[in-house]
């Protein structure tokens, strides 16, 4: 059974750090490129950030490039993501999704998700 | 950057119902397109991808059409489960997702 777990969130004052982390199960994790999306409280779906499967290309939304990087580490089965310098609108829940193929593919499975809030 | 526009933002129907939720986007992706329903708090779960193909598991009473710029997402027969709220999905040019449409029990 695919499985992706989500950790790493709570709560973090405006320009602070965090890591978030998606531990995979059920699949071969190193062949499958991998995504981060996120939801704002009652807010729709936003994509974030992308890593191949080989780790060689990595992509990131407008609204977080500079700030945040993208990581995976196939000996663990982990997706990481490092947030850095945190606004109150990064206040969202993030999922790490499997991308079927590379670079522009489906999202075919998502995690639960993560809860990350920006505030003072 | 493509924006996606869907419509209605809220739509009103009953078990049985069939019912129809457009996608428009601001320049033409091809067929580059999905759908997703998601749950309150739980996570999306693919519906259809390449604007009409089904993903494994999903009811036939799903179905997906249009390429270029206009979309629909069909749902043939209603059921209790499929009350919901649906996203489409551009993935020609990056991605971004429509602002949601919201299936209510009327």
């Amino acid at each position: 059974e695919v499985q992706l777990v989500e950790s790493g969130g709570g709560l973090v004052q405006p320009g602070g750090s965090l890591r978030l982390s998606c531990a995979a199960s059920g699949f071969t994790f190193s062949a499958y490129s991998m995504n981060w999306v996120r939801q704002a409280p009652g807010k729709g779906l936003e994509w974030v950030s992308y890593i191949s499967s080989s780790s060689t290309t990595m992509r990131y939304a407008d609204s977080v490039r500079g700030r945040i990087t993208i990581s995976r580490d196939d000996a663990r089965n982990s997706l990481y993501l490092q947030m850095n310098s945190l606004r109150d609108e990064d206040t969202a829940v993030y999922y790490c999704a499997r991308g079927l193929g590379q670079w522009l593919a489906r999202l075919d499975f998502w995690g639960q998700g993560t809860l990350v809030t920006v505030s003072s | 950057d493509i924006q996606m526009t869907q419509s209605p933002s809220t739509l009103s129907a009953s078990v049985g119902d069939r019912v129809t939720i457009t996608c428009r986007a601001s320049q033409s992706i091809s067929r580059g397109l999905a759908w997703y329903q998601q749950k309150p708090g739980k996570a999306p779960k693919l519906l259809i991808y390449k604007a009409s193909s089904l993903e494994s598991g999903v009811p036939s009473r799903f179905s997906g059409s249009g390429s270029g710029t206009e979309f629909t997402l069909t749902i043939s027969s209603l059921q209790p489960d499929d009350f919901a709220t649906y996203y489409c999905q551009q993935y020609n040019t990056y991605y971004t997702f429509g602002q949601g449409t919201k299936l209510e029990i009327k």
